[in-house]
């Protein structure tokens, strides 16, 4: 399984664009790239995923070059609610996930 | 919106006796997870199943054992629960296909006096 290198953690203020970027050098060439958002006390919450190029959706912008190796998940305009610990993941054909440590994102007013 | 239940939410329990997680999804999802994790920590995968009397044991050991007899129940047991039991376990179902994100319930946080 593919192993992720996020950054622990990252301030931000309200209203500001966050990037948060997410090595994956051994990803395989079937996994899909799949961020998760997780708050206190709940389950992780699916946010956006892709396999190359540029996705987008109504939360967020995901960002993959042409190596896969990295991706970066681009918050627009964040607000309080945004703070909470975000996941990068390599999806395989099994569906078996590996949570790294994720980052932990403050959003500040 | 949630279309994977947990229950209890939470559970206080004394040493030594058998609990059942419950985790049901109305998404009719082949594959169900259950994770452990934590405060602060990362998720851990215990248990997985693909189907019906599909199950199969995850990255992290655990004492813990799971049934799949119906597809939209995946129930997780401890025979005789310890304070080294104590966690939040949190239950996911995803579809078939290598592009299919996992769907969380909001865990249930258990503690072991």
């Amino acid at each position: 399984l593919a192993k992720t290198t996020q950054p622990i953690s990252m301030d931000s203020y309200e209203g500001q664009e966050v990037n948060i970027t997410c090595s994956h050098n051994n990803i395989a060439t079937n996994d899909y790239i799949t961020w998760y958002q997780q708050f206190p006390s709940q389950g992780p919450r699916f946010i956006i995923q892709g396999y190359k190029t540029k996705v987008t959706n109504e939360v967020a912008s995901l960002f993959i070059p042409a190596d896969r190796k990295s991706s970066t998940l681009s918050l627009p305009r964040v607000s309080l609610s945004d703070t909470a610990v975000y996941y990068c993941l390599p999806n395989n054909a099994g569906n078996m996930l590996t949570f790294g440590g994720g980052t932990r994102l403050m959003v500040k007013p | 919106e949630a279309d994977i239940y947990q229950t209890p939410r939470y559970l206080v329990i004394g040493t030594g006796k058998k609990i059942t997680l419950e985790c049901s999804q109305t998404m009719g999802h082949d594959k169900m997870y259950w994770y452990q994790q934590d405060p602060g920590m990362e998720l851990h995968l215990i248990h997985y199943s693909y189907g019906v009397n599909s199950t199969e044991k995850g990255d992290l050991s655990s004492e813990s054992t799971v049934s799949r007899i119906r597809t939209e129940h995946f129930p997780l047991t401890l025979e005789s629960a310890r304070p080294s039991h104590t966690s939040q376990y949190l239950c996911a179902s995803s579809d078939l296909g290598r592009d299919q994100p996992q769907h969380f319930g909001d865990g249930t946080r258990l503690s072991i006096l």
